[in-house]
């Protein structure tokens, strides 16, 4: 069966320093692999996603994730995070449904 | 092109009540899902489509019922509500060019 696992419930960073979100994933093929942003109170929405073929795959907002099939990971990444950024962020995996991560929410410090 | 539309948006029951929260779109989309949120607990899965008449249980679908007679619609059924099912629900309907798309969510408590 396939899961995701979101090892950080709540992280903290401080506006303009970088910005790493762990997801690990079980699934038997090559999945299809999701980052959603969920602002309070708000719906889901597309930050990036990975199909097949270069496994650096860049979204909107300045965000971008790393396939690694040795590790089953897909991390998603921000150089430098913004005020506005913080929100909950979910990792999903499609195999034949798409299922969630637990969500980690981003606290951004001025 | 409205996507997907959820009713109402927010809604208070009380416990034993039944209720029905709608889901439509129009994107023809053949696949569809509903999922609830809570906190510490990401989206799971509820019941999910793959085309009309066909439905499937997915991670949490106890004290829940959907049935798709039609590709637009698929509706969700509390039979009798439990102070367990306060959640926000999603809506999705998804195929494999566009992906995903989520509708605004059903807030839901029950009393």
């Amino acid at each position: 069966a396939q899961s995701v696992t979101q090892p950080d419930i709540h992280i903290t960073v401080s506006e303009g320093a970088s910005l790493e979100l762990r997801c690990n994933y079980s699934y038997g093929a090559t999945p299809y692999l999701f980052w959603y942003v969920q602002s309070p109170g708000q719906g889901l929405q597309l930050l990036l996603k990975y199909f097949s073929g270069d496994t650096l795959v860049q979204g909107i907002k300045g965000f971008e994730a790393e396939f690694k099939r040795s590790q089953s990971s897909f991390n998603l990444r921000k150089p430098s995070v913004h005020w506005s950024d913080a929100a909950e962020y979910f990792c999903a995996v499609q195999g034949g449904k798409l299922i969630f991560g637990q969500g980690t929410e981003l606290s951004v410090k001025p | 092109n409205a996507g997907v539309t959820q009713t109402p948006k927010f809604q208070v029951l009380k416990t034993g009540q039944s209720m029905t929260l709608q889901c439509a779109q129009d994107m023809n989309h053949e696949y569809m899902s509903w999922y609830r949120q809570d906190p510490g607990m990401g989206l799971r899965l509820i019941h999910y489509s793959v085309g009309a008449g066909i439905t499937d249980q997915g991670e949490v679908p106890n004290g829940y019922n959907v049935s798709r007679s039609t590709t637009e619609d698929f509706p969700l059924r509390l039979l009798s509500a439990a102070p367990s099912q306060t959640s926000v629900y999603f809506c999705a309907s998804n195929d494999r060019v566009v992906g995903y798309t989520f509708g605004s969510g059903t807030r839901l408590t029950v009393v």
